[in-house]
């Protein structure tokens, strides 16, 4: 069965740094996607980024980026230029396709502050 | 383009109650999810539809959980009757699964949820 592990459940991160948030993921599968959602709170949870695991061009979006070791199955997120508005809670998923869907399994997510 | 629906936003039961929570996806999406979110854990997985057909639904505690999607659109999933441990936030999700700008498309768009109390 696959699972998906963020060992960091708090981080903190001065605005304006970086910081890496970490995921690692057990699975035999070889065709799957990865992404890193965000919660904000109180807020509906939106896509930050994705990655195919067919691709090994690791994916950016703005600020975001990932690290995607697919021999590790690890898949961190990096953000750039910490802003106040990215204090959330950070969950990595893992998807794969199944009995004519689609199964997807969330990790227990990493709460980061951004503080001024 | 409208995001995913969700009502009520919030509900409070007394346990052995019934409950229902109405979900409508986003235009043309034709898979949609419905996810338990317990405090302090990620979402996880009770149901997905592909249209109107379930895909899977091996984590619907079937006993005390229903849910459909008739006309392959909206979705209502009830609780009957409800326990202490259903208390969580209820999130529904679509996905276009399919090509859109010219690239496939996986990704869960998530409605706000509905948080249910239970006591």
């Amino acid at each position: 069965a696959q699972t998906v592990t963020q060992s960091q459940p708090e981080m903190s991160v001065q605005e304006a740094e970086t910081v890496t948030l970490s995921c690692t993921y057990d699975t035999s599968e070889n065709n799957y996607y990865l992404f890193w959602y965000k919660q904000p709170p109180s807020r509906q949870m939106i896509l930050v980024i994705r990655q195919e695991a067919y691709k090994q061009q690791n994916a950016t979006e703005n600020r975001f980026s990932v690290n995607f070791q697919k021999a590790a199955k690890s898949f961190s997120l990096k953000i750039s230029d910490s802003q106040l508005g990215d204090t959330a809670m950070y969950f990595c998923a893992f998807m794969k396709p199944e009995a004519g869907g689609f199964k997807t399994i969330f990790g227990a997510g990493t709460r980061l502050f951004v503080k001024a | 383009e409208a995001g995913v629906a969700q009502s009520p936003r919030y509900k409070i039961i007394e346990k052995r109650q019934s409950v229902a929570f109405w979900c409508n996806p986003i235009s043309g999406h034709a898979t949609l999810y419905w996810y338990q979110q317990i405090l302090g854990q990620g979402p996880k997985l009770l149901i997905q539809f592909q249209n109107n057909g379930v895909v899977d639904d091996s984590q619907l505690p079937k006993d005390r959980f229903s849910a459909e999607r008739l006309k392959g659109v909206d979705s209502t999933l009830k609780i009957q009757p409800a326990k202490l441990e259903d208390s969580a936030v209820y999130l529904c999700a679509s996905s276009l699964r399919g090509l859109a700008g010219g690239k496939l498309s996986y990704e869960q768009y998530f409605g706000p949820g509905t948080r249910l109390t239970v006591t």
